[in-house]
């Protein structure tokens, strides 16, 4: 069954601490997404990448940064935790449009961290 | 301006009935796609169905359909018969042009009644 793991359900964290979300999927996926998600909201792109060592910014990439040495893995810093910053982070996973016989390529995503920051 | 809207913070059902759930996008890409997305309590997000702008048809799975206006720009969700299981957030999603990034809109929280 394919998956994409998140290391840690749930986080708590001080402020101005350096925090790390990690993600990995073992579908061979190019492209890689970081999303937050809080209530009446919705979800909101920080980062993604379409390639090993690629990045791109989403709509909120202020406070973010983001990591991505291996093509399975794809990290999410925080360099100075703030309380805005605690949400439900959510990171997720799929291939280039044309790749398959289809074009739906839908994301892959993982069970999500909570992240409360104090 | 949002690039895609859900209308309906909170919508209510009986069990058998059908409900639907409104989105509508905004995009001047004549491609793109649409997802909805179904995330229940215990967060994990599920992919329920998906139409592509060329698609000529709505897309069905099972007892979702997806009620594709392209003049209006809509995307509206269908359930047929609802089931104490539907209860949950729905998220509807856009991806435009070549790109895989999907923008998500703010979520319609449905509650199925016995």
């Amino acid at each position: 069954d394919v998956k994409v793991t998140q290391s840690s359900r749930y986080l708590v964290k001080r402020t101005g601490e350096k925090v790390f979300l990690e993600c990995v999927q073992d579908m061979d996926h190019e492209n890689m997404f970081w999303y937050r998600q809080d209530p009446g909201l919705g979800l909101r792109l920080i980062y993604f990448s379409y390639d090993v060592k690629m990045k791109e910014k989403g709509d909120i990439p202020e406070g973010y940064s983001v990591s991505r040495e291996k093509k399975e893995r794809f990290s999410l810093i925080l360099e100075s935790a703030s309380t805005n910053q605690t949400s439900m982070y959510l990171c997720a996973s799929t291939n280039p449009l044309g790749s398959s016989s289809t074009t739906n390529e839908k994301l892959f995503f993982g069970s999500g961290t909570q992240l409360s920051v104090l | 301006a949002q690039k895609i809207t859900q209308t309906q913070p909170g919508m209510f059902v009986q069990e058998k009935e059908a409900v639907t759930l409104d989105c509508t996008y905004d995009t001047s890409d004549p491609s793109y796609g649409l997802f909805w997305y179904k995330q229940p309590s215990s967060g994990e997000m599920i992919f329920l169905i998906y139409q592509g702008s060329y698609d000529q048809q709505n897309a069905t799975e099972g007892r979702y359909s997806l009620n594709f206006q392209k003049a209006r720009k809509s995307a509206n969700l269908v359930i047929s018969a609802s089931q104490l299981g539907d209860s949950a957030m729905y998220f509807c999603a856009m991806r435009e042009g070549q790109g895989t990034a999907l923008i998500f809109g703010k979520g319609t929280t449905l509650s199925v009644s016995s």
